[in-house]
Formats: C-alpha cells, structure tokens, sequence
C-alpha cells in the first residue's frame, strides 16, 4: 500500500489566494522533505523538516510525527507556484520514500 | 554552494541495449542515490551509496547496475533496456544517510527506448 499519501492529487487555484497539501505516512517518519518540480522536471528542495514547522517566505510546512503528517500551505498563490509538490519521507537510516505528488495550477 | 550534473540528459536506446547514466556532485557529500521516476509518478529508489565503492539496492535495483567510482561520481547502468521504457533517472546526494539530511537532485536523464 502506500506508505507516502499526498493529497489531493491536483489542485487549481487562483493568484492570490491560499491552499494547504497533505502527506500521511504509514511508516515510522524521522524527517520529512518537500519538492517542487518545475514543468522541466528539476527538483528543488523547499522543506526539510524534523517535528515542528517551518516558514519560506510564503510556504509554511509542518511536520507531526506523532500524528503522522505533514502539510504545506501556500498563502497567497503566484504563477511560479504552479507544479508538482512532492513530500517524502525518511525512515531512520533508509533513503527517501516519496509520495505520488500534488499537481497545483495556479491561474490568473 | 554545490551543484549536481547529470549526463547526458537525454538518452534515446534501443530494446536490449545496455546504457549508462553519470551523476558527478561537488557538494562533497557521502551519499548518493538514484531515483526513477515514472510519468505522473513518485521517485522510487534504485540504488545509493554511503561512501566510495560502497553499493546498497533500493526497492527497485533489478534491471540496473550501479558504480561508486570516487566520492563525487556515482553511474547507474541500465544492463538491458526494455522496448518502449521511458522514465526521468534523478541522481541526488547528501552528507549523511544514517541522520537524513537534505536530500539535493540533480536536472535529470530522461530515457526513452525505441
């Protein structure tokens, strides 16, 4: 089954308006990363997480392990938001499990 | 700062065909990996390794082989390509696997087998 659930699958928003993804994970989670893919397929790296939250400017993420989840929320939504958000776990001294991804279409 | 180069970036094969992907970081990190993606997919491990001549499969290291040349370098070969395959291969790299740190990728090889 899937040890990463990302969700929704796909989200269109609108400039200038706020949205938040999901990750769950069935596997114990140490760490939590989240990607951004361009439409050119680059990773870039936004989040590295322990439990806790972090801000980026107008990314928050938040990772509870104790819950077994973690989100990112988007406030106030730009062109340049628009791709695919993946998180992705670490398990202890394994590599990293991914998640299926969030494709989000940020419109005018 | 550091950076990650993949070669080539794309890479057109024939079915049977054995073909090599090269992945050089200058972050001076330990670890590297090899992910694959699929269209619309997640990344699934292939291999990665800890440090220099050291290999351990991931969950999907069957069809591939893979070599920890020097510290900065990691090649993945695919030992026989299948008809029609097309998947994006992502080299990444970190200080150290054992704690999680930070994962950094590279642009990608994008494969596609006639």
């Amino acid at each position: 089954g899937d040890q990463v659930k990302q969700s929704p699958s796909a989200l269109s928003l609108q400039e200038g308006t706020n949205s938040a993804l999901r990750c769950n994970f069935s596997i114990a989670t140490t760490t939590v990363q989240w990607f951004l893919q361009n439409p050119r397929g680059s990773l870039m790296n936004l989040f590295y997480l322990v439990p806790g939250t972090k801000e980026n400017g107008r990314l928050k993420s938040t990772f509870n392990s104790k819950e077994s989840y973690s989100t990112l929320h988007i406030r106030d939504a730009q062109l340049e938001d628009s791709g695919t958000y993946f998180c992705a776990a670490h398990q202890g001294g394994r590599a990293l499990i991914f998640g299926t991804g969030t494709t989000v279409s940020v419109s005018p | 700062g550091g950076i990650i180069t993949q070669t080539p970036k794309f890479l057109i094969g024939q079915e049977g065909q054995k073909l090599t992907l090269k992945c050089q970081q200058n972050f001076n990190h330990d670890t590297m990996y090899w992910y694959r993606q699929d269209s619309g997919k997640g990344l699934r491990l292939i291999y990665y390794s800890i440090t220099e001549n050291d290999l351990q499969k991931g969950d999907l290291s069957e069809g591939y082989d893979a070599s920890r040349e020097k510290k900065s370098s990691f090649s993945l070969t695919v030992t026989s390509a299948q008809k029609n395959e097309m998947a994006v291969f992502l080299c990444a790299s970190s200080i150290d696997r054992l704690r999680g740190d930070t994962q950094y990728f590279g642009p990608g090889t994008r494969l596609l087998v006639l």
